[in-house]
C-alpha cells in the first residue's frame, strides 16, 4: 500500500523568503505524483503534478517540485513566496493502471508567510 | 472550468439525526469522491463512485452510506450522526481517465457539527 509523508505540519517563512515543503512516499510500483493547495476556507485545488518525462515540474504562479525517485521524494519550492502563497499544501500520490482510482494524501504542511 | 458545489458550508445537527450531503459537479465526470479532512490527519476517502449506482467503499466507510442515482450528483449519508463526525466533508469529482493522471477537482467543503 502507497503512503505519503509530509515531514512538516507548520512552516513559518517571511516574505520573499524562499520555501521547501518536504514530501516523501512509499511505494513499490511507478506512481503520479501531484501538489494540491487549500487556501482558508476554500477546497483543494491542483498546484502541479508528476505524471512522466522530466522530473521538476512548474507550477504558473512560481511554485515548482522535483520528482526523485531514488530517494522517493517530490519536494515543492518556491524561490521568494507572498503573503498570497499562506495556505495548506497536501502532497498526494497515485498509481498508474485501470483500477486506480484513488490519491493518497500527506496529512498536510501549513505555510504561514510572515509579513 | 470545472464547477463543483456542496449544499451547505456549514451544517449543525443533533446526535442521532439523519444527516446528508450533498454534492453535484457540472462537468459530466465519471468519478467522485467524498473525503473528511481533520486537523492533523489531512484526507480521508470515504467512498468514491466510478460510475452511476456504482460505489466503493474507501478507507473510513464505518458509519457513511453513499447514493450516486445521476451522474453529476454523489450524496453522503450518516444514517445515525455521532460527535465523532464533526468534520469538514469534501466532494471531489474527475473525468475518469484510466491510469489516474487526471486532476481531482474539489467543492468547497462543508463544516458539519454534530451536537
Amino acid at each position: 500500500a502507497q503512503s505519503v509523508t509530509q515531514l512538516d505540519s507548520q512552516v513559518p517563512v517571511f516574505e520573499e523568503a524562499p520555501v521547501e515543503l518536504r514530501c516523501n512516499y512509499s511505494s513499490s510500483v511507478s506512481v503520479y505524483l501531484f501538489w494540491y493547495v487549500q487556501y482558508p476556507n476554500q477546497g483543494l485545488q491542483l498546484l502541479l503534478k508528476y505524471l512522466s518525462g522530466s522530473t521538476l515540474v512548474e507550477s504558473i504562479n512560481g511554485f515548482e517540485a522535483e520528482f526523485n525517485k531514488s530517494q522517493t521524494s517530490f519536494h515543492l519550492r518556491k524561490p521568494s513566496v507572498h503573503i498570497s502563497d499562506t495556505a495548506e499544501y497536501f502532497c498526494a500520490v497515485s498509481e498508474p493502471g485501470a483500477g486506480s482510482y484513488q490519491l493518497t494524501f500527506g496529512k498536510g504542511t501549513k505555510l504561514s508567510v510572515i509579513p | 472550468d470545472v464547477k463543483v458545489t456542496q449544499s451547505s458550508r456549514y451544517l449543525v445537527k443533533r446526535t442521532g439525526e439523519k444527516v446528508f450531503l450533498e454534492c453535484v459537479q457540472d462537468m459530466d465526470h465519471e468519478n467522485m469522491f467524498w473525503y473528511r479532512q481533520d486537523p492533523g490527519l489531512g484526507l480521508r476517502l470515504i467512498y468514491f463512485s466510478y460510475d452511476v449506482k456504482m460505489k466503493e467503499k474507501g478507507d473510513i466507510p464505518e458509519g457513511y452510506s453513499v447514493s450516486r442515482e445521476k451522474k453529476e450528483r454523489f450524496s453522503l449519508i450518516l444514517e445515525s450522526a455521532s460527535t465523532n463526525q464533526t468534520s469538514m466533508y469534501l466532494c471531489a469529482s474527475r473525468v475518469g481517465l484510466a491510469g489516474g493522471t487526471d486532476t481531482q477537482y474539489f467543492g468547497p467543503g462543508t463544516r458539519l457539527t454534530v451536537l
